[in-house]
């Protein structure tokens, strides 16, 4: 069974610029998260998805940020437009649906805004 | 203001030795409890979780982890270290929330685990 996945691996962008990252969960699984590493600190996290509706989103930086996840299958992550400070690593984790099950994460997207 | 604590940066340990890796949290409830582990260059991987029952918990590896409720800890321990767990550790808690809220994750710092042969 595949695990979750994440495109691209890295991406190098100017300040300004738009980056959009893909996260594609495991088969099956209704839930999907979006966390993010800043450099040598904690993971925190982003949203949270249930199939297509966004349950938790209160870990979004600001507007400059936004999450889609059409047909409750793969998801997107938009930042538009890039700041320096939005450079980290991007991590996507799946789940199935009780709040015991263990979420899965994928490799991360590596993303330096310049 | 809920939390996770990782209190070492580093951990150095000879081959063979046993090992421990410390978790603290402060957080409401009774938290679901998880260790996941990053090598270089991949994602997380998840090691072992507590959600209910025996504080000790056994996990991917040959790690295990105990759960101590009254010192809010969740440790993580191996008996024999191998080189090839050098790597990244995290902690994570989950809230224990009922009505179908997040089971968002907080995470630790990390700790980085060097196993010297």
């Amino acid at each position: 069974e595949a695990g979750v996945t994440q495109f691209p691996s890295h991406s190098v962008i100017e300040k300004g610029q738009t980056v959009t990252l893909r996260c594609d969960p495991i088969s099956g699984h209704d839930n999907l998260y979006w966390y993010r590493r800043v450099m040598g600190k904690e993971i925190k996290f982003l949203l949270h998805f249930v199939k297509e509706s966004k349950q938790d989103e209160s870990g979004m930086p600001n507007n400059r940020f936004l999450a889609e996840r059409t047909g409750g299958t793969y998801s997107t992550l938009k930042v538009q437009p890039a700041e320096l400070e939005d450079s980290g690593v991007y991590f996507c984790a799946s789940s199935q649906g009780l709040p015991t099950d263990t979420q899965y994460f994928g490799p991360g997207t590596r993303l330096t805004v310049l | 203001a809920q939390s996770v604590a990782q209190p070492e940066d580093q951990v150095n340990v000879a081959e063979g030795n046993p090992l421990t890796v410390k978790c603290t949290y402060s957080v409401s409830g009774n938290p679901y409890l998880f260790w996941y582990v990053q090598y270089p260059n991949r994602g997380l991987q998840f090691l072992l979780k507590y959600i209910t029952g025996d504080n000790l918990v056994k996990g991917s590896y040959g790690f295990e982890a105990e759960f101590n409720k009254s010192q809010t800890s969740f440790h993580l321990k191996k008996p024999s270290a191998l080189v090839s767990d050098s790597a990244l550790y995290f902690c994570a808690v989950s809230p224990r929330r009922y009505g179908g809220a997040t089971n968002k994750l907080i995470f630790g710092t990390g700790t980085l685990l060097a196993v010297q042969p």
